[in-house]
């Protein structure tokens, strides 16, 4: 009983570099999304899924990208790495149309030095 | 759009009661959400009000007044481990679940 995974827990960027964080739910949610929390600003959505194939812009999607290739799985890009973008990750699925929870993963701790 | 208003801090001593507010601007929505969490974990699901009125789930409550653009989370007979941040958001009406997330509120609980 997984729920949502995200991988890795921990990373440190040089500026520039690219890298690629992994969002894995096993509850046949359609809807996820990523989010990016900094302290004092809560968390503030990049992007988000409402299902297979699909992708939308959050509220801070500038410097990413997404994709949904699989329904259990949301991936979130980063081309090239900002000092900006030092920050925790994460990642969260909806229940079912009508539902209300967000399942939120353990999060990613990303540092771009 | 849609935007939340949390106190930043709450302190309050062990076995309080403590109520950490959360007043919104929004056009419509469908209801009010809690999210607890720890330092270093992820937001976890605490409880939602879809109407009006107050939602009691154990030693946590939480209250909807839509007249009055507001709403609480309530917290009895406090544990030193409900220290954590306490975030409230709200679901919008119409098309895509994508909720909006307050601030925060940092519950600290003193023995």
């Amino acid at each position: 009983n997984a729920g949502v995974t995200q991988t890795p827990k921990f990373r440190v960027l040089k500026t520039g570099q690219s890298m690629t964080l992994l969002c894995a739910q096993d509850m046949n949610h359609e809807y996820m999304y990523w989010y990016r929390q900094d302290p004092g600003m809560g968390l503030r959505l990049i992007h988000y899924s409402v299902g297979e194939g699909t992708t939308a812009k959050g509220e801070v999607p500038d410097g990413y990208n997404v994709s949904r290739l699989k329904k259990q799985n949301f991936l979130l890009g980063l081309e090239s790495a900002a000092p900006s973008q030092t920050s925790v990750y994460f990642c969260a699925s909806r229940s079912p149309p009508g539902g209300n929870i967000q399942y939120f993963g353990a999060g990613t701790r990303l540092s771009v030095l | 759009g849609q935007s939340l208003e949390q106190p930043s801090e709450v302190t309050a001593v062990e076995g309080a009661i403590v109520q950490i507010n959360c007043t919104y601007q929004t056009s419509g929505f469908y209801g009010l959400s809690w999210y607890q969490q720890h330092d270093g974990g992820a937001p976890t699901f605490l409880s939602y009000n879809a109407l009006d009125g107050l939602e009691e789930t154990g030693r946590f409550s939480s209250f909807l007044s839509r007249s009055d653009s507001y709403g609480y989370l309530l917290l009895q007979e406090l544990q030193m481990k409900d220290s954590a941040s306490y975030f409230c958001a709200v679901s919008p009406s119409g098309g895509s679940y994508i909720p909006t997330f307050g601030r925060g509120t940092s519950l600290i609980v003193h023995p």
